[in-house]
């Protein structure tokens, strides 16, 4: 049992480029989400699902896309990368909507430059 | 959601208890106190949660007032892996697809 993983750990991406971040749990959870973390603040809610084909905006959506095709990936899509979303990205999931308890992922840290 | 209001950072002793408070005078009745912490560079992990009652954990403990303004995280015996941020959250049950919005939390560090 991985738990939740996320890939990669680090990437470097210039201006203009886009790229897919990597999410995936094995503990057949329904919720999954992504967060962002900028240097010395919170976490921010980007995007989540609560299974299977639904998906949803969170606080600060844009810029990015996901899709939730299989229960266990939820991948996110950096359309045309900005020095703005340097950060470190968290994936999360949770049994159910209604679960206390979310797991989050290792993280990836992403310089746009 | 409401709001919380936690102090940004304290020191704490090893062996000794840490108590955390977290103050959230605008929670309305439905609405659960969740507490996570962060160690450096890693992904928040899940500490306890409750609405109205005190709870206790293998990690720590809660304690609400009985107005449901305030709480307090009390890690009993604080060691140097509890060195961390502490993120108190105020929440509705399922709501929204259970978001989670963490504020600034209050940065522990625990001293031998």
């Amino acid at each position: 049992n991985a738990g939740v993983t996320q890939t990669p750990k680090f990437q470097v991406l210039k201006t203009g480029q886009s790229m897919t971040l990597q999410c995936a749990q094995d503990m057949n959870h329904e919720y999954m989400s992504w967060y962002r973390q900028d240097p010395g603040m919170g976490l921010r809610l980007i995007h989540y699902s609560v299974g299977a084909g639904i998906t949803d905006q969170g606080e600060v959506p844009n810029g990015y896309n996901v899709s939730r095709s299989t229960t266990e990936d939820f991948p996110l899509r950096l359309l045309s990368a900005a020095p703005s979303q340097t950060s470190v990205y968290f994936c999360a999931s949770g049994q159910q909507v209604s679960s206390y308890e979310q797991y989050f992922g290792p993280g990836t840290r992403l310089t746009v430059t | 959601d409401a709001k919380t209001t936690q102090p940004p950072s304290m020191d704490c002793a090893e062996g000794r208890a840490a108590n955390l408070p977290c103050n959230h005078s605008t929670i309305s009745g439905n609405e659960y106190v969740y507490w996570y912490r962060q160690i450096h560079s890693q992904g928040p992990q899940y500490i306890i949660h409750g609405l109205k009652n005190n709870e206790t954990n293998e990690m720590a403990s809660l304690i609400i007032t009985e107005d449901r303004k305030s709480s307090t995280l009390i890690l009993p015996h604080a060691t140097l892996r509890d060195t961390a941020v502490y993120y108190c959250i105020v929440r509705v049950r399922g709501a929204a697809g259970n978001k989670l919005t963490f504020g600034g939390g209050t940065r522990v560090l625990v001293k031998p």
